[in-house]
């Protein structure tokens, strides 16, 4: 089935040790996002990919980055992860249809635990 | 400021009884609505979803949901719940005409607990 896939599902990392989330997609969907929920709150957009263009949310610290080499995969990178940064990792992708979009498919998530 | 209210943290109902889930939404324009559930430690799988025509829209696992314009809300409601049905439920918009970006801003979600 198509899908959106995230790796790995569980990630415990260090504090200040640089950490990668991969995503990935079988949709053929051009735009990709990720977004951040903490514990019992609404996942919070941080970036999206619309095909190679990068596009940050304002208010998205500089220790969050992201990188698609290509239409499958999507890769969040942080730098040094703070206690703060613990959270779950949803990516989603979505299809642009003219002035349309289709609605957004979310993966599974990756939980994110920093010690 | 785009925003959307779910006033409802907690809610619980009985197995079989009716549920509605409140949802209230400030934006510019009229924008694309949205109902997720999540499961604990899983991804958002989409309920249903309101771009236009009929104001009541239904989806899957029994749900509908119904768009009022005139008060910026987007209620979902299920008839008989199901135990099945504890779950987290976001509500969430997203622009429509900005090239067609599902850039959601969600509600704050309701944990819906079911008694047996």
């Amino acid at each position: 089935d198509a899908m959106v896939i995230q790796n790995p599902r569980y990630q415990v990392t260090q504090f200040g040790k640089p950490v990668t989330l991969s995503c990935s997609q079988t949709l053929n969907h051009n735009v990709m996002y990720w977004y951040q929920q903490k514990s019992s709150q609404a996942p919070k957009l941080l970036f999206h990919y619309y095909d190679k263009d990068f596009n940050n949310e304002a208010d998205t610290p500089d220790n969050f980055q992201s990188r698609r080499p290509n239409t499958s995969f999507c890769f969040l990178d942080i730098r040094s992860p703070g206690l703060g940064d613990a959270a779950m990792y949803l990516c989603a992708t979505s299809s642009v249809q003219g002035v349309r979009g289709t609605e957004a498919f979310f993966g599974q998530g990756t939980r994110l635990t920093v010690v | 400021a785009q925003s959307v209210t779910q006033p409802d943290i907690h809610i619980t109902v009985s197995e079989g009884a009716s549920l509605e889930l409140r949802c209230n939404y400030s934006y510019g324009a009229t924008p694309y609505l949205f109902w997720y559930v999540q499961s604990p430690g899983q991804g958002l799988q989409l309920l249903l979803k309101y771009f236009s025509g009929d104001t009541l829209v239904q989806g899957i696992k029994g749900f509908e949901a119904e768009f009022k314009r005139s008060q910026s809300s987007f209620n979902l409601r299920k008839p008989s719940v199901h135990w099945s049905d504890a779950a987290e439920y976001f509500c969430a918009v997203g622009p429509r005409f900005s090239g067609g970006y599902n850039k959601l801003i969600f509600g704050a979600g309701t944990r819906l607990a079911v008694h047996p």
